[in-house]
């Protein structure tokens, strides 16, 4: 069954570092998105991308973020100068979006800890 | 914020169904009803979602009240693996993201 990857699992960095979290999503979806959860808190909504652009964006996703679909099959997250309070873990997630399929399937997601 | 309400905590013994209940008053005609769940940090997995009708698969069973304000996740023989935070969620109108909330930490009991 295909399912969403990301990569890397665990992520250690230095605050003021950039990271990029990888995310390889269901082959022929095409909706992506990124959701991040702080340890014990509830998962958030980052931003959703569609043909190439950013269709839609929280308040959480600032100038320090940005995605990119650099191939046909990666879509990453790049955190430009980390903060502490970036440590969370992140989710990649897939839609079809054909014939009004709707259901979202998340990968495992990348633990980001910033020191 | 998210525009399901479900209880913080369940407890069901093994071997029984766990049914998982949420409202969902606000929803509009043509907005689906979609269940995840979390095990532990794991990322969210889709379960099941409907829209009127009753829903069955593989998993569970998914009940919707006529007046479609709120629904039931049933999982028929609860087993110690199914103990994990159960999401329902209404996507936020004119938008695709999913608005989380706190969901129901089910616990299954041996």
């Amino acid at each position: 069954e295909p399912e969403v990857t990301q990569t890397p699992s665990h992520q250690v960095t230095q605050m003021g570092q950039e990271v990029i979290l990888r995310c390889v999503p269901i082959s022929n979806h095409l909706y992506f998105y990124w959701y991040r959860q702080i340890l014990g808190q509830k998962v958030e909504f980052l931003v959703s991308f569609y043909n190439n652009e950013i269709s839609e964006k929280s308040e959480i996703f600032d100038d320090q973020f940005s995605v990119e679909r650099p191939d046909g099959s990666n879509f990453t997250l790049k955190i430009r100068s980390t903060k502490l309070e970036d440590s969370a873990m992140y989710f990649c997630a897939s839609r079809a979006g054909t014939s009004g399929v709707e259901t979202q399937y998340f990968g495992p997601g990348t633990r980001l800890l910033v020191l | 914020d998210a525009k399901t309400t479900q209880p913080t905590s369940m407890d069901c013994a093994e071997g029984r169904a766990a049914n998982l209940p949420c409202n969902h008053s606000t929803i509009s005609g043509n907005e689906y009803v979609y269940w995840y769940r979390q095990i532990h940090s794991q990322g969210p997995q889709y379960i099941i979602h409907g829209l009127k009708n009753n829903e069955t698969n593989e998993m569970a069973s998914l009940i919707i009240t006529e007046d479609r304000k709120s629904s039931t996740l049933i999982l028929p023989h609860a087993t110690l693996r199914d103990t994990a935070v159960y999401y329902c969620i209404v996507r936020v109108g004119g938008t695709y993201k999913y608005i989380f909330g706190t969901g129901t930490r089910l616990k299954v009991l041996a």
